[in-house]
């Protein structure tokens, strides 16, 4: 079974401070993503990665960079963390980018902004 | 964006089949239809995915209108650790795959 593993489950963060979450997947797939959960709101991408050092905007980038220099491991970075980016966030992949191939979810982070 | 419509909640009890609908309002002829559960505190698990055909898996079926416009997951035999919420989407590529409000799944012993 794909395996993928985000380094925390929980974080509290103080507001401007530089925010790391990290996630890795086992499986050699090529495509990466992370997205934030909110109540209402359902899952909205910030971020996808369909290569090593290859990223792209998703629907919600404003405030976070993503870094992947490994295959395996794709991170996601909070510049200036605000408390409007206090959210449930999630890291997928997937095989390849067709609507064909299903993505594999980590159990999440949930990050509070105080 | 894929738009896709379902019941809010629903309820079932153990034991017994489980028929989850969705509507896919937005589907093109390249759109794989997905279908995802979340449990509580957990990361979103892939459950089933087809194009055309009707499709089985160890977890569930998944039985796909002739037009496409609708799909219907089906667990055979509920228990409680189905309850959960599920999602339906559909997309040409995974980047597209959309995750909506879903159906809040209550199965009762």
């Amino acid at each position: 079974d794909v395996k993928v593993t985000q380094s925390s489950r929980y974080l509290v963060k103080r507001t401007g401070e530089k925010v790391f979450l990290e996630c890795v997947q086992d499986m050699d797939h090529e495509n990466m993503f992370w997205y934030r959960q909110d109540p209402g709101l359902g899952l909205r991408l910030i971020y996808f990665s369909y290569d090593v050092k290859m990223k792209e905007k998703g629907d919600i980038p404003e405030g976070y960079s993503v870094s992947r220099e490994k295959k395996e491991r794709f991170s996601l970075i909070l510049e200036s963390a605000s408390t409007n980016q206090t959210s449930m966030y999630l890291c997928a992949s997937s095989l390849s980018g067709t609507g064909g191939s299903p993505l594999h979810f980590g159990n999440g982070t949930r990050l509070t902004v105080t | 964006d894929a738009k896709t419509t379902q019941p809010n909640s629903m309820e079932s009890n153990e034991e017994e089949p489980v028929h989850l609908p969705c509507n896919h309002s937005t589907i093109s002829g390249t759109d794989y239809i997905h279908w995802y559960r979340q449990l509580p505190s957990q990361g979103p698990e892939y459950v089933i995915h087809g194009l055309t055909s009707n499709v089985n898996n160890r977890m569930a079926s998944l039985a796909i209108a002739e037009d496409r416009k609708s799909s219907t997951l089906i667990l055979h035999r509920a228990t409680l650790r189905d309850a959960a919420v599920y999602y339906c989407s559909h997309s040409g590529s995974a980047r597209q795959l959309t995750f909506g409000s879903g159906t809040q799944l209550t199965v009762l012993p």
